[in-house]
């Protein structure tokens, strides 16, 4: 079974610009979960989709959006970017036994 | 709200030697608790998953329980081996099952040979 996948692996944008990062959850899992990673503020959570629903919203700024396809696949935008958005972003799809599983994340480097 | 420590923030220990990494929560009214663990620049790995109803879960050399009345959840690894450096985190799911999990900053391993 594959696991979640995260595309691009890795990103470079400047300041102003948006991008869009995409996951593909494991097969089966209607959950995705996305979190934001830095040195400084550790995991925290973007929000979460359950069916095409948003099922729950984390404290970022409306420049961070996502939404989900009908297949489960998420997708992620952030529109203006700023340096300070330079970060991992994991996305994790949750199991029917609550397990949350991880993909390899986007590394995004905003200049 | 619901705030999770890790302490210590990291840890070195030589190759052989059991070690208990330590997560504290502060709303015990917890659906689940998950240990995971990330290696530099990579995503996470998840390690166990204890109910709320649940007191211990184990695989192989890892040994995770659940107080939750004291807000406390341990991860036991033992015989360490330099592989097992990474940084291992506990995330706290809310009781509800809804809503975000809120996860500790973590706590680095350093196993030496």
């Amino acid at each position: 079974k594959a696991g979640v996948t995260q595309t691009p692996r890795y990103l470079i944008k400047t300041r102003g610009q948006q991008v869009t990062l995409s996951c593909s959850p494991i097969s089966g899992h209607r959950s995705v979960s996305w979190y934001q990673q830095t040195p400084g503020q550790g995991l925290q959570f973007l929000f979460e989709y359950f069916s095409e629903t948003q099922r729950n919203k984390g404290n970022f700024p409306g420049r961070f959006s996502g939404r989900q396809f009908s297949n489960s696949r998420s997708e992620m935008n952030v529109s203006t970017l700023e340096l300070g958005d330079s970060a991992l972003y994991l996305c994790a799809s949750k199991s029917g036994e609550n397990i949350q599983y991880f993909g390899a994340g986007t590394r995004l480097s905003v200049l | 709200k619901q705030e999770v420590t890790q302490i210590p923030a990291a840890l070195s220990v030589p190759e052989g030697e059991n070690l208990v990494l330590n997560c504290s929560f502060t709303d015990s009214a917890i659906y689940n608790l998950q240990w995971f663990r990330q290696d530099p620049g990579k995503g996470l790995t998840s390690l166990l998953l204890i109910q709320s109803s649940q007191r211990e879960q184990t695989s192989g050399r890892l040994n995770a329980s659940l107080d939750k009345s004291s807000g406390r959840s341990t991860l036991y690894i033992a015989a360490s081996q330099p592989g097992d450096s990474a940084t291992y985190l506990c995330a706290v799911r809310p009781g509800s099952n809804a809503g975000k999990s809120t996860f500790g900053d973590g706590t680095t391993l350093t196993v030496k040979p």
